[in-house]
């Protein structure tokens, strides 16, 4: 079976730190990726996807960044956090192969930016 | 904006059939019905998905109208760990340049299951 893990589970950063979160997915191959962020009370706003490694999209503008160095990894990163980079951060997985599919989520990362 | 409307808020006791309407009057052709589940500081779990015909499996009921203007998620018997935020979303599987993929998550209902 699949099961995607994320880590870590809690973070609290100062303002211009930088950032790294890592997503990974066991038990499936070549996975479309997601990065979705969830500000408090809120619903998820997606933030990357990816169809295959190095293949990054970028849903919306932002102090983030993400890669996709491996076919099951899928990382998220800031140079600089921002006070409005606090939030959920939520990866998920769907079945690849260039098509859309059911997607199934991690345990996610709480980020408090201070 | 998410494509579908649902009740901010339901309250279920326990044991009773929690029955959770979603309307989505704008569905395409070609868009499925989801239904995600979020309790409090977790993931989204997926419940269950369909496209025209009602669906069951282990953990609820999907009925969806005859015209998909509108359908309703099923959990038989509400316990109180079924208490949570519950979203409705349509989406296709069809990639293209205005779909990539992504869940518009509305508001979805906050199901309170009562002992």
């Amino acid at each position: 079976s699949q099961t995607i893990h994320q880590w870590p589970a809690t973070l609290v950063q100062p303002v211009g730190s930088p950032l790294s979160l890592e997503c990974t997915v066991e038990g499936t191959s070549n996975p479309n990726l997601y990065w979705y962020r969830q500000a408090a009370g809120r619903g998820l706003q997606l933030l990357f996807y990816s169809v295959g490694i190095g293949q990054i999209s970028s849903e919306v503008p932002q102090n983030l960044s993400a890669s996709r160095p491996q076919d099951r990894q899928f990382i998220l990163s800031s140079k600089k956090l921002l006070l409005s980079d606090s939030g959920f951060y939520l990866c998920a997985w769907s079945g690849g192969q260039g098509k859309a599919d059911t997607q199934y989520f991690g345990p996610g990362t709480r980020l408090t930016v201070l | 904006d998410a494509k579908t409307t649902q009740p901010p808020s339901m309250d279920c006791a326990e044991g009773r059939a929690a029955n959770l309407p979603c309307n989505h009057s704008t569905i395409s052709g070609n868009e499925y019905v989801y239904w995600y589940r979020q309790i409090h500081s977790q993931g989204p779990q997926y419940i269950i998905h369909g496209l025209k015909n009602n669906e069951t499996n282990e953990m609820a009921s999907l009925i969806i109208t005859e015209d998909r203007k509108s359908s309703t998620l099923i959990l038989p018997h509400a316990t109180l760990r079924d208490t949570a935020v519950y979203y409705c979303i349509v989406t296709s599987f069809e990639w293209s340049s205005s779909n990539t993929g992504k869940l518009i998550f509305g508001q979805g209902t906050t199901l309170q299951v009562k002992p």
